[in-house]
């Protein structure tokens, strides 16, 4: 697929503590996104980047942050974890912006604030 | 703004039979893709088929088809000859075109393949 791999695959913290979700790719796309599954929402886009530096608000990015310094690795940050940001985050990543091409998915990270 | 609906939360079916998985959509946009992604116990989303608005030939690939009815926004997924590893969560998504982004999914059906 697209070589793209999530750091780490599981976590389990503390409400108030930084959070920070890493997304690797080695394919060279310009396009990357962040989203966060839950059940009966299906994916939800939380933010996403269309190169170095150039990052875009989703639809659900409130209490979260991103930062794209390499063309290979986009961070999601939660500054402030909360119990509601519990769920299962997706990193994707598109080699361009025309939606014929499809997004290719990390294996997702299971987070879990207590 | 855009909606995706999978009216089926759950459904099952017996190997080697067909099933088709329901996905309506609502948009004023013109220009559009419309996409299966497959996610199986293992969390992977892997893209099953994808169907391009302007095309009016219904996409294939293998076992996978789909029946693209524009101007109902209808975007089925018909799998034949069902198979154990085909159990998984099936979502339906759609974007618009030269939209980076906005990939928007329904809720999922999950899909059962019985012995």
């Amino acid at each position: 697929d697209a070589g793209i791999t999530q750091s780490p695959r599981h976590k389990v913290t503390e409400t108030g503590t930084p959070v920070t979700l890493r997304c690797h790719q080695t394919e060279n796309h310009r396009y990357m996104y962040w989203y966060r599954q839950d059940p009966g929402h299906g994916l939800r886009l939380i933010h996403y980047s269309y190169g170095v530096k150039d990052t875009d608000k989703g639809e659900v990015s409130d209490g979260y942050s991103v930062s794209r310094s390499k063309t290979e690795d986009f961070l999601l940050t939660l500054e402030s974890a909360t119990s509601s940001q519990t769920s299962v985050y997706f990193c994707a990543t598109q080699s361009r912006a025309n939606s014929d091409q499809p997004q290719h998915f990390g294996d997702g990270t299971r987070l879990s604030i207590l | 703004a855009q909606t995706v609906t999978q009216s089926q939360p759950e459904m099952s079916v017996q190997e080697a039979e067909t099933v088709t998985l329901s996905c309506t959509y609502d948009t004023s946009e013109s220009n559009y893709y419309l996409f299966w992604y497959k996610q199986p116990p293992s969390r992977q989303m892997i893209l099953v088929i994808r169907q391009e608005a302007y095309k009016q030939q219904n996409a294939t690939e293998n076992r996978f088809s789909v029946n693209f009815q524009k101007a109902a926004k209808s975007f089925s997924l018909k799998i034949s000859d069902s198979q154990l590893g085909d159990t998984a969560m099936y979502f339906c998504a759609f974007i618009k075109g030269g939209s980076q982004g906005n990939l928007i999914f329904g809720k999922g059906t999950k899909l059962s393949v019985k012995p």
